[in-house]
C-alpha cells in the first residue's frame, strides 16, 4: 500500500518531442504528489507538484495530469530539450501526520539533440 | 538561495572503518530526512527527524547505522563498521512541516560513499 510504481525506467525522446512518465499509487490517503528532477552529481530538486483536488497543473513546459479514480498521475514534458536530460522521480505523501514522501523508482530521460 | 549542505561530498574508506556524514539543514526547517540512493534500490528513506526528535528510523540497519541531531543546525549519519554494500550516495533533505506555500523538501548534493 505504500508503494509508488513508476514507468518507464528509461526514456529516449527526440528534441522537440513530448516526454511522458507515469506513476501509480495504492494508498488513497495520499494527497500530495510532487515530481523531482535530478541531474548527475546533484540532489533531487522539486520540479512541480499537484494536489488531488485538481486534474492538471502546468508550469511552463511541464504538466502534471492526475486521475484520482485510477490512482495515477503523470508528468508531461512538452517540447523536450537536451537540457531536460535527467532522472525524474515521482512521489506521494500525506499532508498530515508524518508528511514523508514515498518515491517512485525513477525514470532516466535522455533527449537527443 | 537557502540550501542544505552536506559534508563530505565524497568519501572512500576501508571496510570496517567508521564513517560519519554531516548535514546542515536550511535554517528554520523543522524536519530532516536521510535517504540512500543506489541504482538498484532508488531512493530509500533511512531516517527522519521532526524538531530534532527521531520519528522513524525503520529503514536503517540498526546494528551498524545511527542517526542523530545534536542541534538544529546539524544532523549526522554514522556507519560503524562500514561494509562494501553500504557504497551509495547518501542524501539529506530538510523541510518545514506543516508546510507553507510551495511545499517540498530541499535536498543536499549528497555524500558519495565508497567502501572498499
Amino acid at each position: 500500500q505504500q508503494q509508488v510504481k513508476q514507468s518507464p525506467q528509461s526514456l529516449i525522446v527526440q528534441k522537440g518531442g513530448i516526454s511522458i512518465i507515469n506513476c501509480a499509487y495504492e494508498n488513497t490517503a495520499f494527497d500530495y504528489f510532487p515530481w523531482y528532477q535530478q541531474f548527475p552529481g546533484k540532489g533531487p530538486a522539486l520540479l512541480i507538484a499537484i494536489r488531488p483536488d485538481v486534474s492538471e497543473k502546468k508550469e511552463g513546459r511541464f504538466t502534471i495530469s492526475f486521475n484520482k479514480s485510477a490512482k495515477q498521475f503523470s508528468l508531461h514534458i512538452m517540447d523536450s530539450q537536451p537540457g531536460d536530460s535527467a532522472t525524474y522521480f515521482c512521489a506521494a505523501s500525506r499532508t498530515s501526520g508524518t508528511y514523508k514522501y514515498i518515491f517512485g523508482t525513477g525514470t532516466r530521460l535522455k533527449v537527443l539533440a | 538561495d537557502a540550501r542544505v549542505t552536506q559534508t563530505p561530498r565524497h568519501k572512500v574508506t576501508e571496510m570496517g572503518q567508521e564513517v560519519t556524514m554531516r548535514c546542515q539543514p536550511i535554517l528554520g526547517h523543522n524536519t530532516v530526512f536521510w535517504y540512500r540512493q543506489t541504482m538498484m534500490q532508488g531512493l530509500e528513506l533511512l531516517a527522519y527527524f521532526r524538531n530534532r526528535a527521531p520519528l522513524d528510523d525503520s529503514g536503517m540497519p540498526k546494528d551498524r547505522f545511527s542517526a542523530e541531531m545534536p542541534d538544529a543546525t546539524l544532523a549526522t549519519l554514522k556507519i560503524q563498521p562500514s561494509e562494501p554494500r553500504d557504497s551509495a550516495v547518501y542524501f539529506c533533505a530538510s523541510g518545514l512541516v506543516p508546510p507553507k506555500e510551495g511545499y517540498g523538501y530541499t535536498f543536499g548534493s549528497g555524500t558519495r560513499l565508497t567502501v572498499v
